[in-house]
């Protein structure tokens, strides 16, 4: 299993610019979640599935979107980009009501110039 | 909620027990206490969890107070690669894991 995978690894955007980070799994998880993490901060849930076509805001949803068509995937979506998304994004997954350990996957740096 | 307490950073030498605590002094009955560690500019990594008994699997023991009021995670020979920050999560069980808060947790540097 390649587990919890996200593209791009980098990015820069320009303000006012818009961009999709991918996140796939390939562990048949229900439960997805959507992280960010600023420079020596804790991690900040942003959105979160329960499976597909569930999803549902976490406790900084301002300014990105999600949908989930499939069980794989989890895109999030930023519209607009401001400087203050400028943060470290990781995507993580979680087998369901059984499983205690969330994967996470391996992180998207993105800076807004 | 409980909130947790953890020392802001340590020091270990290297093939040593690194002790980690955590202050949970409002955890409830029903909430679980979780350990995660992030390697620098990874993501974060689940380690062990446990509700009032002592746990241990290949990673690292969790020991919790019969009062649950604090916890000690114990990485029993620690090697440079342990070198992370770990995370304190308190996580009550009638909830899923959009209620994890992620804190500061505690900067081990493991040291030959």
């Amino acid at each position: 299993n390649a587990g919890v995978t996200q593209t791009p690894k980098f990015r820069i955007l320009k303000i006012g610019q818009s961009m999709t980070l991918q996140c796939a799994q390939d562990m048949n998880h229900n439960y997805m979640y959507w992280y960010r993490q600023d420079p020596g901060m804790g991690l900040k849930l942003i959105y979160y599935s329960v499976g597909a076509g569930i999803t549902d805001k976490g406790e900084v949803p301002n300014g990105y979107n999600v949908s989930r068509s499939t069980t794989e995937d989890f895109p999030l979506r930023l519209e607009l980009a401001a400087p203050s998304q400028t943060s470290v994004y990781f995507c993580a997954s979680r087998p369901g009501l059984a499983g205690d350990e969330q994967f996470f996957g391996p992180g998207t740096r993105l800076t807004v110039l | 909620d409980a909130k947790t307490t953890q020392p802001t950073s340590m020091d270990c030498a290297e093939g040593r027990a690194a002790n980690l605590p955590c202050n949970h002094s409002t955890i409830s009955g029903n909430e679980y206490v979780y350990w995660y560690r992030q390697i620098h500019s990874q993501g974060p990594q689940y380690i062990i969890h446990g509700l009032k008994n002592n746990e241990t699997n290949e990673m690292a023991s969790l020991i919790i107070t019969e009062d649950r009021k604090s916890s000690t995670l114990i990485l029993p020979h620690a090697t440079l690669r342990d070198t992370a920050v770990y995370y304190c999560i308190v996580r009550p069980a009638n909830t899923g894991f959009q209620k994890l808060v992620f804190g500061t947790g505690t900067r081990l540097l493991v040291s030959p």
